[in-house]
């Protein structure tokens, strides 16, 4: 079975630009969640899809903000992009909300320039 | 919310040593406590994991052990080895939602 998958692995992005991530679950797992990466925060909720529903958002401004597809694939997009977004965005699956473990993608290096 | 805090934030052991990372947890709905393993540039990957329900979990040279009434658990890696060499992740779920909380690693050197 694939793993999930998620894309672009690396992007250079100017400061005020907007990004669209993409991220595939692992086959049959319809809870899709985010989390962004940095050295000096770790690893921080971003927000939770389950059915084509939000079910859960963390701490992040409104520049932040995501969606689930039908076939539970799921984009997030960061607008009007500071240098502070520079991270690792993580997308995690799972079977569904609650009660399962979360495997993560590889990841999407975005830097901020 | 949850805070989950790790320690220590780094470490380092000769190899065929243990090695013990410890976390703490402040909310006691926290029910499921995962641990997580990230090679460099790579995902992090699900090493262990541990309920509630649970005070113990052996996995060959990993387990876990939880106790709920200090709100903490630990990892421990037995007879480590270089391959072992990584950053650690523990995690909390509370039993609503699927938000995870992490701490904020452990980098683990197995020094051959």
């Amino acid at each position: 079975k694939a793993g999930v998958t998620q894309t672009p692995r690396y992007l250079i992005k100017t400061r005020g630009q907007q990004v669209t991530l993409s991220c595939s679950p692992i086959s049959g797992h319809r809870s899709v969640s985010w989390y962004q990466q940095t050295p000096g925060q770790g690893l921080q909720f971003l927000f939770e899809y389950f059915s084509e529903t939000q079910r859960n958002k963390g701490n992040f401004p409104g520049r932040f903000s995501g969606r689930q597809f039908s076939n539970s694939r799921s984009e997030m997009n960061v607008s009007t992009l500071e240098l502070g977004d520079s991270a690792l965005y993580l997308c995690a699956s799972s079977l569904n909300v609650g009660g399962n473990t979360i495997y993560f993608g590889e990841g999407s290096w975005l830097t901020v320039v | 919310g949850e805070n989950v805090e790790q320690h220590p934030s780094t470490l380092s052991v000769q190899e065929g040593d243990s090695a013990v990372i410890k976390c703490t947890y402040s909310d006691s709905a926290s029910n499921y406590f995962p641990w997580y393993k990230q090679e460099l540039g790579k995902r992090p990957q699900l090493i262990i994991d541990i309920r509630s329900n649970v005070g113990e979990k052996k996995d060959q040279r990993i387990a876990v052990t939880l106790n709920k009434t200090a709100k903490h658990f630990s990892l421990h890696i037995t007879e480590t080895q270089p391959e072992d060499s990584a950053v650690y992740f523990c995690a909390a779920r509370t039993n609503t939602g699927n938000q995870f909380y992490f701490g904020t690693g452990t980098s683990l050197t197995v020094i051959p």
